[in-house]
């Protein structure tokens, strides 16, 4: 079973607007991390974030962690179609080194 | 600098024929990983190489699929023999370090059809 879920499944917004996709978990983690997949490439690291960090920013992207909620969200900022691909949360927790990806936010940015 | 190289990009083959997948990871990387994925079961880890070493190989299906990494620049991952259940697009990563506080790197991918 996947460690990580996000929500929504998919989501369609406009240009400039934000977007905020979810992932949630099952168990204690030691780190959490966003990727990136545009459609037929492979995955792209975006940011990594501890279980002791709360908040982290990175350009136009924050990330955040509820550990008690076992949840976190990744906000895009003024989205771009460029922003347009499938964003997947990982973590590790008991399995240790492994990470395990959830099933992905489908975006779409309308220009 | 090259990121991870996959090959080949896309792969059609005949079921029973023996399938192999390339992948040279990102020099001076100590970790790598191989993933399939496909749309009902999502991005999944089959094995992950430490060192060239084999470290966890639990995701494998099964005795049909082989990975091997002889060196710190090349991996294969080999099905033989090959089922139509097989399809699916076939990741390698790199990672400096194989703990989870380590971003890995992609490539893009094989994308394998099992006829």
């Amino acid at each position: 079973s996947q460690q990580g879920e996000e929500d929504p499944q998919a989501l369609s917004i406009q240009e400039g607007e934000n977007a905020t996709m979810n992932c949630s978990y099952k168990t204690s983690i030691n780190n959490l991390q966003w990727y990136r997949q545009n459609s037929g490439r492979g995955l792209v690291h975006l940011i990594l974030i501890r279980s002791n960090e709360r908040e982290k920013h990175s350009g136009r992207l924050r990330v955040t962690l509820d550990t008690s909620k076992k949840s976190s969200s990744l906000l895009i900022t003024a989205s771009r179609a460029a922003d347009t691909a499938s964003y997947f949360c990982a973590t590790d927790g008991r399995y240790g080194n492994k990470l395990v990806f959830g099933a992905g936010t489908i975006l779409r940015v309308k220009s | 600098d090259a990121g991870v190289i996959q090959s080949p990009r896309h792969e059609v083959t005949e079921m029973g024929q023996e399938v192999t997948l390339r992948c040279k990871p990102i020099s001076g990387h100590n970790s790598l990983f191989w993933y399939r994925q496909t749309m009902m079961r999502g991005l999944e880890l089959l094995i992950y190489f430490n060192n060239n070493v084999p470290i966890d190989d639990s995701g494998m299906p099964e005795d049909r699929f082989s990975a091997k990494m002889p060196n710190a620049s090349f991996s294969t991952l080999k099905i033989q023999p090959s089922e139509p259940r097989d399809s699916a697009v076939y990741f390698c990563a790199s990672s400096l370090r194989s703990q989870s506080n380590q971003p890995q790197h992609f490539g893009d991918g094989t994308r394998l059809s099992i006829l």
